[in-house]
């Protein structure tokens, strides 16, 4: 069973370009979390998904971003006009439902020029 | 809001001692969870131990084990043994309970292992 997958791992975008970052769950998965990290700091919640709907997008910021989890596929992050603020690792978590215990991805290190 | 604490940026161990990382939080919450995450420098976010609220028995997870203080809101991960493959950031984490809440992380700990 593989376990969450991100890609790309690392992303290099310039100023005002988009950003778009991919989450494939664990299988069996149906709840994707979205978290960043700046350097020197914890991880941030963003928005919770599951299949099709937007759970809690109370850490996401107001614009540019948005998030989905569509029917099939991956769910997918996407930061619209990046600004050099946006540089962080973005993880994604997935579980399947209730309380069990999150597996994280390996993170993507976003780098904004 | 919940809030969680890690009052210790860094913290170093000499190889086959202990080391305890401290943790408090705040919550109104009766029931919930607390987690300790390892991630080294991979990058990769590995669980290391989870405490249910509920449970008055520490979590213990072969050489890692927690004091939990649930009236003085305090999570401390104790590391017995340590090897130099402890070398990471560690972060306690809290979560509500009843089904698919966003965790709360702390600013983490760097533990650093002297051979």
């Amino acid at each position: 069973n593989a376990g969450v997958m991100q890609n790309p791992r690392h992303l290099v975008r310039r100023r005002g370009q988009e950003a778009r970052l991919r989450c494939s769950p664990m299988k069996g998965h149906s709840h994707v979390y979205w978290y960043r990290q700046l350097p020197e700091e914890g991880l941030k919640f963003m928005v919770y998904l599951q299949k099709e709907n937007i759970i809690d997008e109370s850490g996401m910021p107001k614009e540019r971003f948005s998030a989905e989890f569509p029917k099939e596929g991956p769910s997918i992050l996407r930061i619209q006009q990046v600004v050099r603020g946006d540089s962080a690792a973005y993880f994604c978590a997935s579980s399947p439902g209730g309380d069990e215990k999150l597996f994280f991805g390996s993170g993507t290190q976003l780098s904004v020029l | 809001a919940q809030t969680v604490t890690q009052s210790q940026p860094e913290m170093s161990v000499q190889e086959a001692e202990t080391v305890t990382l401290s943790c408090t939080y705040d919550t109104s919450e009766s029931d919930y969870y607390l987690f300790w995450y390892k991630q080294p420098p991979s990058r990769q976010m590995i669980l290391v131990i989870r405490q249910e609220a509920y449970k008055q028995q520490n979590a213990t997870e072969n050489r890692f084990s927690v004091n939990f203080q649930k009236a003085a809101k305090s999570f401390s991960l104790k590391i017995s043994d340590s090897q130099l493959g402890d070398a990471a950031m560690y972060f306690c984490a809290y979560r509500r309970a009843n089904s698919g809440y966003a965790l709360n992380f702390g600013k983490g700990t760097s533990l650093l292992v002297t051979p």
